[in-house]
């Protein structure tokens, strides 16, 4: 069985500050990870995945997320946090071991970020 | 590109009715999920439509139900409905080949009374 693990509920942070947001997972085999974004009565928006290869993944709005297999972390960061950047992040994995049955992804049950001016 | 649609965008109904939510996906998506987000509890996986055929579902009783279409538009079925089954319900998909992308619908927020 997948799981994603997102410790903190909220996370404030200074604009212009880095930021970041934890994420741990578990899977059987290799991950494909993904962090979404959701804004207030909204939907929710791809920010970036990892796959296979580098690390260090760069995604939208100037988001980023590294993965450490070592740690099974993949956390989401930004050099400089701004205001809009104020939304609930959702970290995601599939198991790309598990075989059909894992084409959905596990979530995590989200983080608040709040950037404040 | 158009992205992922949902009708309605709110349902109101009272427990022990049926509730039927509409998915569109992407043009050229064959696959469909739906998500339920109940406050609190984060997303959770409920079901996968693949060429018109379920291929999973969460963990949620057979009163969620659900289908694809030959469009490969999706609706989904809450017969029954319960005071808990108030949530966001989000629509996904996704591409042949490319099924750990998945692109999302705004969601119908469901409120049982």
């Amino acid at each position: 069985a997948q799981s994603v693990a997102q410790p903190e509920d909220q996370v404030n942070v200074a604009e212009g500050n880095p930021l970041t947001v934890k994420c741990t997972y578990s899977v059987s085999g290799n991950p494909y990870l993904f962090w979404y974004v959701q804004y207030p009565n909204r939907g929710l928006q791809f920010l970036l995945k990892y796959i296979t290869g580098d690390n260090l993944v760069k995604g939208s709005y100037g988001f980023e997320a590294e993965f450490n297999k070592s740690q099974t972390s993949f956390h989401l960061k930004k050099p400089s946090a701004l205001v809009s950047d104020s939304a609930l992040y959702f970290c995601a994995v599939r198991d790309i071991g598990s075989g059909a049955g894992s084409y959905q992804l596990t979530f995590g049950k989200g983080t608040k970020l709040s950037v404040i001016p | 590109e158009a992205g992922v649609t949902q009708s309605p965008t709110h349902l109101i109904k009272t427990r022990g009715q049926q509730a039927t939510l509409r998915c569109s996906p992407i043009s050229g998506h064959t696959s469909v999920y739906w998500y339920q987000q109940a406050l609190g509890l984060g997303l959770q996986f409920l079901l996968w439509y693949d060429e018109g055929e379920e291929r999973n579902r969460g963990n949620f009783p057979p009163r969620f139900s659900g289908r694809q279409f030959p469009n490969y538009s999706s609706e989904l079925n809450v017969n029954a409905l319960e005071l808990e089954d108030s949530a966001l319900y989000l629509c996904a998909s996704s591409s042949p080949g490319l099924s750990y992308e998945q692109y999302f619908g705004p969601g119908t927020r469901l409120t049982v009374t």
